[in-house]
């Protein structure tokens, strides 16, 4: 069937490196995507969303990027910060979420 | 602030027993949806609900039934909880434009069934 899967389950980076985040998925016929994180005891928060037709989105501090050739996406953060620590998702619609990358940032 | 409360934070059922998970939105959202959350599986999704006593089931809605009577509040229903079930549950809702940014989940019930 089709799935939305992360890459890695943990990464951990050092305060002010730049975290990058990687998904895949399977369909190819998938045409939007959104990013979340999930702090602990909490439920997911929206992060950044990106459409098909589009390769790059830019929020604040964060990128996602998309190639549709590949069938990958990854969320990039900009000089990490301790608060950004937390399991951060990439779903298709909110029909099919990715497993979830925690992530660590050491101070 | 919108808000999605979910009725309790942690829950402890025996084998067999009839469960209600409740959920209650209130920014007159027109979708709800309930989502089970596991370690190493991410969110799967259950049941959801585009209107009042309209529901349509996700990707794992066996063993789970939902009703929505009024428009902010969407009840996730386990006939007869098994240990199986035991996990995470969360609630989202959000408006008819389905955007990511207009998805607004509560903060989840952890369901232990012994």
């Amino acid at each position: 069937g089709e799935s939305v899967g992360l890459h890695l389950p943990t990464l951990s980076v050092q305060e002010g490196d730049n975290s990058i985040i990687n998904c895949a998925y399977s369909n190819s016929a998938s045409d939007y995507f959104i990013w979340y994180k999930q702090e602990s005891g909490k439920g997911p928060q929206f992060i950044i969303d990106i459409r098909s037709n589009m390769d790059k989105r830019q929020g604040q501090r964060v990128t996602v990027l998309l190639n549709k050739t590949v069938k990958h996406l990854s969320l990039q953060i900009a000089a990490t910060q301790p608060g950004d620590s937390a399991v951060y998702f990439c779903a298709e619609r909110v029909q099919r979420f990715g497993a979830g990358t925690r992530l660590t940032v050491k101070p | 602030d919108v808000k999605v409360t979910q009725s309790s934070r942690y829950l402890v059922k025996r084998t067999g027993e009839k469960v209600f998970l409740e959920c209650v939105q209130d920014m007159d959202h027109e979708n709800m949806f309930w989502y089970r959350q596991d370690p190493g599986l991410g969110l799967r999704l259950i049941y959801f609900s585009y209107d009042v006593k309209m529901k349509e089931k996700g990707d794992i809605p066996e063993g789970y039934s939902v009703s929505r009577e009024k428009k902010e509040r969407f009840s996730l229903i386990l006939e007869s909880a098994s240990t199986n079930q035991t996990s995470m549950y969360l609630c989202a809702s959000s408006p008819h434009t389905g955007t990511g940014d207009g998805y607004t989940f509560g903060s989840g019930t952890r369901l232990t069934v012994v």
